[in-house]
């Protein structure tokens, strides 16, 4: 069956900082990947998609970015983390639009 | 920009009752909807698609899909204290597996 993986489940980083978030899947091949935020109390906003290795599409500027270096991995960084990067990031996958999309258990950014 | 728009809430029903929540959407060419249930602190899961209007049942679950009005609804019947969550009603837009998700409505079932 199929799972993702996601990590770190928290982190606290001071304003500044450079930030690594890695999201893995097992169990099927080319999957689409995405990420999300989700600020306090708000809804999800789609950060970026991915349909394959190294084809990163972004959905909104801001302070982040994606890359895509293996089939089942996406990474979200950002070079200098602004206070408004807090949130709870998701990442999902989909293969087909009978299922939706499948969440991992997500990360909690603070920035302090 | 594409949208979906709920009802903040919180919607309080006793337990036993049965939870209505609702959806509407502004992208008139959307032929997928989904709804996720995200408890505090969580990750949101799937809990039903539609596709077809009319209504589709799971269990104690209930998705109705109307496309010419544009909305989409979730019934819980005979509502549980589990069932207290946040509800997000998810919309499939673009080419390429987007949703795009409404901020959902906080549920609260009190026994």
């Amino acid at each position: 069956s199929q799972t993702i993986h996601q990590w770190p489940a928290t982190l606290v980083q001071p304003v500044g900082s450079p930030l690594s978030l890695e999201c893995t899947v097992e169990g099927t091949s080319n999957p689409n990947l995405y990420w999300y935020r989700q600020a306090a109390g708000r809804g999800l906003q789609l950060l970026f998609y991915s349909v394959g290795i190294g084809q990163i599409s972004s959905e909104v500027p801001q302070n982040l970015s994606a890359s895509r270096p293996q089939d089942r991995q996406f990474i979200l960084s950002s070079k200098k983390l602004l206070l408004s990067d807090s949130g709870f990031y998701l990442c999902a996958w989909s293969v087909g639009l009978s299922y939706g999309y499948t969440f991992g258990s997500g990360t909690r950014l603070t920035v302090v | 920009q594409k949208e979906v728009e709920q009802n903040s809430g919180p919607l309080s029903v006793p337990e036993g009752a049965i939870a209505s929540l609702n959806c509407t959407y502004s992208d008139r060419g959307s032929q997928s909807f989904f709804w996720y249930r995200q408890y505090s602190g969580k990750s949101p899961e799937l809990i039903m698609s539609i596709y077809s209007n009319g209504d589709k049942e799971d269990g104690r679950f209930t998705a109705q899909l109307n496309k010419a009005s544009q909305y989409v609804s979730l019934l819980i019947r005979d509502s549980q204290p589990s069932d207290s969550a946040t509800y997000l009603c998810a919309v499939l837009s673009g080419g390429y597996n987007k949703l795009i998700f409404g901020a959902g409505t906080r549920l609260a079932v009190h026994p």
